[in-house]
């Protein structure tokens, strides 16, 4: 069975600190990751993804997560963050690469001060 | 850049009423998912839909939800007799052959009332 784990629903970051938001997975099988952004009032946006190619993946907007097989770990992060990052970040994990459905997790909402 | 459309954006009805929501699916596309997010809980799974069947769905996805391709380009949900736990956030999704991820819709907010 499928599961991910958002550990933290708020995180607040400064302007210009680094982003860490934690996700830890569960999967029967070799997983398919991803990280999905969710601006107010927007639909989700897909942020970056890892397939079983490099561990460390990067994506849109400065984000990077890294893939640690023996901690079940994808966490996201970003150096520095930028007033527009505040958001609702969820973290998903799947089972195959066709139909296969997203398992979500709950969701981490960002917030960044000035 | 192609994306996927989901109407209307937000729908408000009376419990025991019948809705429709409304996707159209990135065109060259070929797998359909709706989820939905029930305010303050995950996104969840309802139901995947590849070569005009479904193909899996989840324990939510009861008698009361349809799903139908009814013109090679919408993709619609059904809620026979809406109940206020269906209020949520629906989202479609869609999903090319080649690629792992999917490209989600705008969303449309299901108000039972």
């Amino acid at each position: 069975a499928q599961s991910v784990t958002q550990l933290g629903s708020h995180v607040s970051v400064s302007e210009g600190a680094l982003v860490l938001l934690r996700c830890n997975y569960s999967s029967s099988v070799p997983p398919y990751l991803f990280w999905y952004v969710q601006y107010p009032n927007q639909g989700l946006q897909l942020l970056l993804k890892y397939t079983s190619a490099a561990t460390l993946v990067k994506g849109i907007n400065g984000f990077e997560a890294e893939f640690k097989k023996s901690e079940t770990s994808f966490h996201l992060t970003k150096p520095s963050a930028h007033m527009s990052d505040a958001a609702e970040y969820f973290c998903a994990v799947k089972r195959g690469s066709t139909l296969g459905r997203l398992y979500f997790g709950r969701g981490t909402q960002l917030t960044v001060w000035p | 850049e192609p994306e996927v459309t989901q109407t209307p954006s937000h729908q408000v009805t009376q419990m025991g009423q019948e809705v429709i929501l409304r996707c159209v699916p990135i065109s060259n596309h070929l797998y359909f998912y709706w989820y939905r997010q029930i305010l303050g809980q995950k996104v969840e799974f309802l139901v995947s839909f590849y070569n005009n069947e479904i193909s899996e769905k989840s324990e939510i996805f009861d008698d009361q939800f349809s799903v139908e391709r009814p013109d090679g380009s919408n993709f619609t949900l059904k809620i026979r007799s809406t109940k206020l736990e269906d209020s949520a956030m629906y989202f479609c999704a869609s999903k090319d052959r080649k690629n792992t991820e999917a490209f989600f819709g705008q969303g449309t907010r299901l108000t039972v009332v």
